[in-house]
């Protein structure tokens, strides 16, 4: 039973170029987070999703940013004209459709793209 | 807005010595708390998870604690060992229908053999 996968690992890209992150959340799990961490820094919330819509996006860059989670395939995560502050590990969690009353809803966490922006 | 921190930054300790890592948040209304252990340029790993109900959780060496009417947490590590050394998070899922995560910036372990 794999966990969150996430691909590539390692991204380098230049100034302008546009980076595509890709995230395969645990099997039986609709709901998938991206989190960004910059260098010495903690977590910061960027997007929520559910298949084929968007649930929370307040943590997202208004300009060059965008994220998507199609019916079928993975997330993506996408950064248009990328500069030099977006080098950072963008980490995506994912987690189960809660159980009907219940708070309980963990976030299981993949293992991050570490983007870096020549 | 929820602010979450952690103190001390950073601790150096030698081999055997219990200790304990504090997390505050500003916002009590909270839906749980969750301790995650970060080895570097690696991800996340799920430690300990407290409902907003619960006092404190254990696993192992680890225990964890919430006072939620203080907006207080400590992880406390029992005989650490030199494979405990990693960055410690902790992080709130606040009530109020977002399911995100807000993390405070870590405490940096390292266990000296």
């Amino acid at each position: 039973n794999a966990g969150v996968m996430q691909n590539p690992r390692h991204l380098v890209r230049r100034r302008g170029q546009e980076a595509r992150l890709r995230c395969s959340p645990m099997k039986g799990h609709s709901h998938v987070y991206w989190y960004r961490q910059l260098p010495e820094e903690g977590l910061k919330f960027m997007v929520y999703l559910q298949k084929e819509n968007i649930i929370d996006e307040s943590g997202m860059p208004k300009e060059r940013f965008s994220a998507e989670f199609p019916k079928e395939g993975p997330s993506i995560l996408r950064i248009q004209q990328v500069v030099r502050g977006d080098s950072a590990a963008y980490f995506c969690a994912s987690s189960p459709i809660p159980m009907t009353g219940s708070s309980y809803n963990e976030q299981f966490f993949g293992p991050g793209t570490r983007l870096t922006v020549l | 807005k929820q602010e979450v921190t952690q103190i001390p930054a950073a601790l150096s300790v030698p081999e055997g010595e219990n200790l304990v890592l504090n997390c505050s948040f500003t916002d009590s209304a909270i839906y749980n708390l969750q301790w995650f252990r970060q080895d570097p340029g690696k991800g996340l790993t799920s430690l300990l998870l407290i409902q907003s109900s619960q006092r404190e959780q254990t696993s192992g060496r680890l225990n964890a604690s919430l006072d939620k009417s203080s907006g207080r947490s400590t992880l406390y590590i029992a005989a650490s060992q030199p494979g405990d050394s990693a960055t410690y998070l902790c992080a709130v899922r606040q009530q109020g229908g977002s399911e995100k995560l807000v993390f405070g910036k870590g405490t940096k372990l390292t266990v000296n053999p």
